[in-house]
């Protein structure tokens, strides 16, 4: 597709449950980002990929979060055990290379996750 | 650690003013620096970005920005707004000789632009 990709554009679940939010980077980007924005705030920094590996996941907030990126393309964040302070827009963001385009990322339209 | 502190968190002006957004970041290491601009319904897009060379970058929409290093700040300006300007937009930086190369967002300004 033109763009980055994610699914479900709507998540809404009770607390406790699990749920797996997908992204679809843009053709040919090797680098993924997942932020979480939450409401009034900016985006923030979860976790990266370069290619299949998690380069940095600083950002995770405890271990109920975690993600993947198995075929070095989509990826899934998946959180277990959901507490209401986990809602918030999942964001995804992917980027060609590094070095060259100075990290420009390309955000995806993001997932909004309802914990009830 | 880096941050990145916007002013202004609601800005509303008249259709043809002049806008001009506050951002200064802390660190003190060669950075990148971006402007990302959310309209209403729509995901984050790229406005503009500072990664080297002349200070004074300009984006889409007419929009510009100018590093200042010995302020650490990265103002956005535009001479006349427009309605359409009504958005979120968000400071950010980011350091190129990190590994991680994950962005950092300020808090956002919200602009609403009365027609």
């Amino acid at each position: 597709g033109a763009g980055v990709s994610q699914t479900p554009s709507n998540k809404v679940t009770e607390k406790g449950k699990y749920v797996e939010l997908r992204c679809d980077p843009i053709s040919g980007h090797t680098a993924l980002y997942w932020y979480r924005q939450s409401l009034g705030q900016g985006p923030e920094f979860l976790i990266y990929f370069q290619g299949t590996g998690a380069a940095d996941d600083s950002g995770l907030p405890n271990d109920r979060f975690f993600a993947v990126r198995p075929e070095g393309s989509v990826s899934t964040l998946k959180i277990q055990r959901t507490e209401r302070g986990d809602s918030a827009v999942y964001l995804c963001a992917s980027s060609p290379s590094l070095a060259r385009t100075g990290n420009e990322q390309f955000f995806g339209p993001g997932t909004r996750l309802t914990v009830l | 650690a880096q941050s990145v502190s916007q002013h202004n968190h609601h800005v509303i002006l008249s259709e043809a003013a002049s806008l001009e957004l506050g951002c200064n970041y802390s660190y003190g290491g060669t950075v990148n620096l971006f402007w990302y601009v959310q309209y209403p319904g729509q995901h984050l897009q790229l406005l503009l970005k500072y990664f080297s060379g002349d200070p004074l970058v300009k984006g889409i929409k007419g929009f510009e920005a100018e590093f200042i290093k010995s302020k650490f700040s990265f103002n956005l300006r535009k001479p006349s707004v427009q309605w359409s300007d009504t958005a979120e937009y968000f400071c950010a930086v980011n350091d190129p000789h990190s590994s991680a190369s994950k962005i950092i967002f300020g808090s956002g300004t919200r602009l609403s632009i009365r027609p």
